[in-house]
């Protein structure tokens, strides 16, 4: 069955510290793999999509296919980067279908 | 552009009684999916649509019903609204060509059943 798991309900880091949200997947096949953001009041929009393998607003993820993982990391947190963050997969087939991880709530504090 | 609109922002029914949320895209994006969103659940697909014409049910399709008579609007319709059917409505957009599935999502409709 196709899942993706994120553990964290919540991390709270302060700010300058280093922040690794973590995402488990089970997919048989060749998913593509997403990191949507949802800042206070706004509309979901995407953060980063693995085959991109580029930088947003400082933060990175990498897939790691042996350990079926997406981890969104950043070096160094910034209070704006505040936020629910929800990892996403899509089968290369089946466009217009998100299956997503329950969401981390980011906290950043001063 | 306007992107993806919906409509209404808030929502209050009664259980029993049925309501359409809209939504709209000017984006002429193919694909078109309703979401739900609910704490500590994350997302959840309702129904999707790849075409004009052409509905799928997602993961949780019960109590809600789709059509998609052009590719601007894909209205979620509730028949009988029940407590459980309280939560934040997503609608979201994407074409295959352009960004590979990046959907785009409208703004929401917070639903509340008494």
């Amino acid at each position: 069955a196709q899942r993706v798991t994120q553990p964290e309900k919540l991390l709270s880091v302060f700010k300058g510290a280093p922040v690794e949200l973590k995402c488990n997947y089970s997919y048989s096949g060749s998913p593509e793999l997403f990191w949507y953001v949802q800042y206070s009041r706004q509309r979901l929009q995407l953060l980063l999509r693995h085959i991109s393998r580029e930088s947003i607003k400082g933060f990175t993820a990498d897939l790691n296919k042996g350990e079926t993982s997406f981890h969104l990391k950043k070096p160094f947190a910034q209070e704006e980067d505040s936020a629910m963050y929800y990892c996403a997969l899509s089968s290369v087939n089946q466009g217009g279908k998100l299956i997503f991880g329950q969401g981390t709530e980011l906290s950043v504090k001063p | 552009n306007a992107g993806v609109t919906q409509t209404p922002k808030f929502q209050v029914l009664k259980t029993g009684q049925s309501m359409t949320l809209q939504c709209a895209q000017d984006m002429n994006h193919e694909y078109m999916s309703w979401y739900r969103q609910d704490p500590g659940m994350g997302l959840r697909l309702i129904h999707y649509s790849v075409g004009a014409g052409i509905t799928d049910q997602g993961e949780v399709p019960n109590g809600y019903n789709v059509s998609r008579s052009t590719t601007e609007d894909f209205p979620l319709r509730l028949l009988s609204a029940a407590p459980s059917q309280t939560s934040v409505y997503f609608c979201a957009s994407s074409s295959p060509g352009q960004g590979r599935h990046e959907q785009y999502f409208g703004p929401g409709t917070r639903l509340t059943v008494t």
